[in-house]
């Protein structure tokens, strides 16, 4: 069975930092591309980053380019999300997100429960 | 960035109706189109892939189409678990970008 779960979300004031983890299990997670996909209060879905099989490749939204970082352990089958310079706007559940390809496709078929991130002072 | 607008923003329907979910986005995408469900509290599920192939494990009832720009999710026979939120989402290109959600309620 397939499994993605999130840690590492809570309360940071603006401009401080946080890493979120995604720990994965039941499949080969060195085959997948995986994404962080965020969801504020009340609000729609909106992609955030997405890093390759390999990890050779990496996307991020404008929104979040330049501030976040994203990579994966292979060998520990953990996904991160280094999210620094957090803004007010910034506040949502992150979700960890299965591609359904290596390269990274854009088919998000399994989800993680999602991690809540809170900026605010 | 492509943008995807969905329609309508929210419906009411009663069980055993048929709902018509429709997606346009703002330039063509051939069939590079994920539709999406989500209830309060959960994560979103894949629910249909490439504009009309249904992912495994997903009830015949929902089915998608279309191609270029306009795009349907139908559900023929709604089913009291089918009330949740449900968004399109294009795979084209790297910037994936959602619809803004139709919410389907209990009439």
């Amino acid at each position: 069975e397939v499994q993605l779960v999130e840690s590492g979300g809570g309360l940071v004031q603006p401009g401080g930092s946080l890493r979120l983890s995604c720990a994965a299990s039941g499949f080969t997670f060195s085959g997948y591309a995986v994404s962080w996909v965020r969801q504020a209060p009340g609000k729609g879905l909106e992609w955030v980053s997405a890093i390759s099989a390999s990890g050779g490749s990496t996307y991020y939204a404008d929104s979040v380019k330049g501030r976040f970082t994203i990579s994966r352990d292979n060998s520990k089958n953990t996904l991160h999300l280094q999210m620094n310079s957090l803004r007010a706007e910034d506040t949502a559940v992150y979700y960890c997100a299965k591609d359904s390809e290596g390269y990274g496709s854009g088919t998000f078929d399994y989800w993680g429960q999602g991690t809540l991130v809170t900026v605010s002072s | 960035d492509i943008q995807m607008t969905q329609s309508p923003s929210s419906l009411s329907a009663s069980v055993g109706d048929r709902v018509t979910i429709t997606c346009r986005a703002s330039q063509t995408i051939s069939n590079y189109l994920n539709w999406y469900q989500q209830k309060p509290g959960k994560a979103p599920k894949l629910l249909i892939y490439a504009a009309s192939s249904l992912q495994s494990g997903v009830p015949s009832r929902f089915s998608g189409s279309g191609s270029g720009t306009d795009f349907t999710l139908t559900i023929s026979s709604l089913q009291p678990e089918d009330f949740a939120t449900y968004y399109c989402q294009q795979s084209y290109n790297t910037l994936w970008t959602f619809g803004q959600g139709t919410k389907v309620e209990i009439k």
